[in-house]
């Protein structure tokens, strides 16, 4: 049973046009991150939300938002994508909480692909 | 600058023997890692953690050891299968919460018949 979801598996861009991403979980967690992963590199954290608190990474485009609707959803908006933005993109959860260290929870992953 | 490094892009070993893989932390600040285990077109899969109050973790055929001395930690895989061919990530967070994870970039493990 699939518990971290992403919509769609690839997703094909022009250059500058807006594109979303989607992420849902079934496991009602508190936070909800998204990465970015480009080739053979680690995967890197772009934001997370904690319930509805939002956390930006320092280094984060501000050509990349997020929005969390409620607590199953969160979307990735990239404003206007570039050649360098074409990667694949990690959605995660975790439980949230001061009295157990985290596990996260990955998704599949969508594989953008910018021309 | 990377602050979590696997050097080793990849690693062949023969089913049965014992796969080490090697993870490396400059931030002395982190005190929580994990490993995950990532197949093919799917998501990154939690396999195991330690706390730094501890030097040593076990759950069946995986064991991860933590020297902090010399910010060092590897996964231990005894016997290995061919099921375990995967990309396995090292991971390390400082926060109290755990929420800000630093990945490596990955080894590539093969495990021949």
């Amino acid at each position: 049973d699939a518990m971290v979801i992403q919509n769609p598996r690839y997703q094909v861009t022009q250059f500058g046009k807006p594109v979303t991403l989607s992420c849902s979980q079934t496991l009602n967690h508190n936070v909800m991150y998204w990465y970015q992963q480009k080739s053979s590199q680690a995967p890197k954290l772009l934001f997370h939300y904690y319930d509805k608190d939002f956390n930006n990474e320092a280094d984060t485009p501000d050509n990349f938002q997020s929005r969390r609707p409620n607590t199953s959803f969160c979307f990735l908006d990239i404003r206007s994508p570039g050649l360098g933005d074409a990667a694949m993109y990690l959605c995660a959860t975790s439980r949230g909480g001061t009295s157990v260290q985290e596990i996260q929870y990955f998704g599949p992953g969508t594989r953008l692909l910018v021309l | 600058d990377q602050q979590v490094k696997q050097n080793s892009p990849s690693l062949s070993v023969q089913e049965g023997r014992i796969s080490i893989l090697n993870c490396d932390y400059t931030n002395s600040m982190f005190d929580y890692f994990l490993w995950y285990k990532k197949y093919p077109a799917e998501g990154p899969t939690f396999l195991i953690s330690i706390s730094s109050i501890k030097d040593k973790n076990e759950d069946g055929r995986f064991t991860v050891f933590l020297n902090k001395s010399a910010k060092h930690l590897s996964l231990h895989i005894v016997p290995s299968q061919p099921g375990d061919s995967a990309v396995y990530f090292c991971a390390a967070s400082g926060d109290n919460y755990g929420q800000n994870f630093v990945f490596g970039p990955g080894t590539r493990l093969s495990v021949l018949p």
